[in-house]
């Protein structure tokens, strides 16, 4: 079946310009995950989605980083006021539940800011 | 906080020969384990896992990795590389039954098989 998509691909912004990035979670996946992969760095949790339930925003670096999860699918990282530091790959992924269960992610948003 | 960490960045081998690479994590919970890998130009697969049961595990590939819970150690193994299993690996821990379901991740081994 169809696996995590993620939209755009890529994304060169202007520093101090505010970009969107898509996901799209395997259907029927209730939980969902962003994580950001830096040049040289591992990959860094930023936020995760089960449900209904209230989202672990934990892991978003600063308040110029949210995002929203629509019907319990689709979902959507904003970045607002982007800075160069911001540059990284973007990845998303959905597991069927929580717990006990593997994430498959997505191809990635690489994000240029400059 | 949790950590983990893969102490080869950068490996180079021949093909045949043998792989391990190390990965250590920092907690004393239940964990949940993971390996993933990043081919060239592709997305993040996961290449094996550990929940419970028997700590050696085998995935995808010919890949293995063996949980010793008393080293805190998750290391991956394969007997024989090719030339195809050049790619970025990635260890993974996520606390079982905590409050967060997130994956915290080691900075990741670039592997370069030569043929």
């Amino acid at each position: 079946g169809a696996g995590v998509s993620q939209s755009p691909s890529n994304k060169v912004t202007e520093k101090g310009k505010d970009v969107e990035l898509r996901c799209d979670p395997i259907s029927g996946h209730t939980a969902l995950y962003w994580y950001r992969q830096s040049l040289g760095q591992g990959l860094e949790f930023l936020i995760y989605f089960q449900g209904n339930s209230a989202p672990d925003k934990s892991g978003l670096p600063s308040d110029r980083f949210s995002a929203e999860r629509t019907g319990g699918s689709v979902s959507t990282l904003t970045i607002q006021r982007t800075q160069q530091e911001d540059s990284a790959v973007y990845l998303c992924a959905s597991s069927l539940a929580s717990h006990s269960y593997e994430q498959y992610f997505g191809p990635g948003t690489r994000l240029t800011v400059t | 906080a949790q950590s983990v960490s893969q102490h080869n960045h950068h490996v180079i081998l021949s093909e045949a020969a043998s792989l391990e690479l190390g990965c250590n994590y920092s907690y004393g919970g239940t964990v949940n384990l993971f390996w993933y890998v990043q081919y060239p130009g592709q997305h993040l697969q996961l290449l094996l896992k550990y929940f419970s049961g028997d700590p050696l595990v085998k995935g995808i590939k010919g890949f293995e990795a063996e949980f010793i819970k008393s080293k805190f150690s998750f290391n991956l193994r394969k007997p024989s590389v090719q030339w195809s299993d050049t790619a970025e690996y990635f260890c993974a821990v996520k606390n079982y039954g905590g409050a967060t379901n997130k994956l915290i991740f080691g900075t990741g081994t670039l592997l370069a098989v030569q043929p």
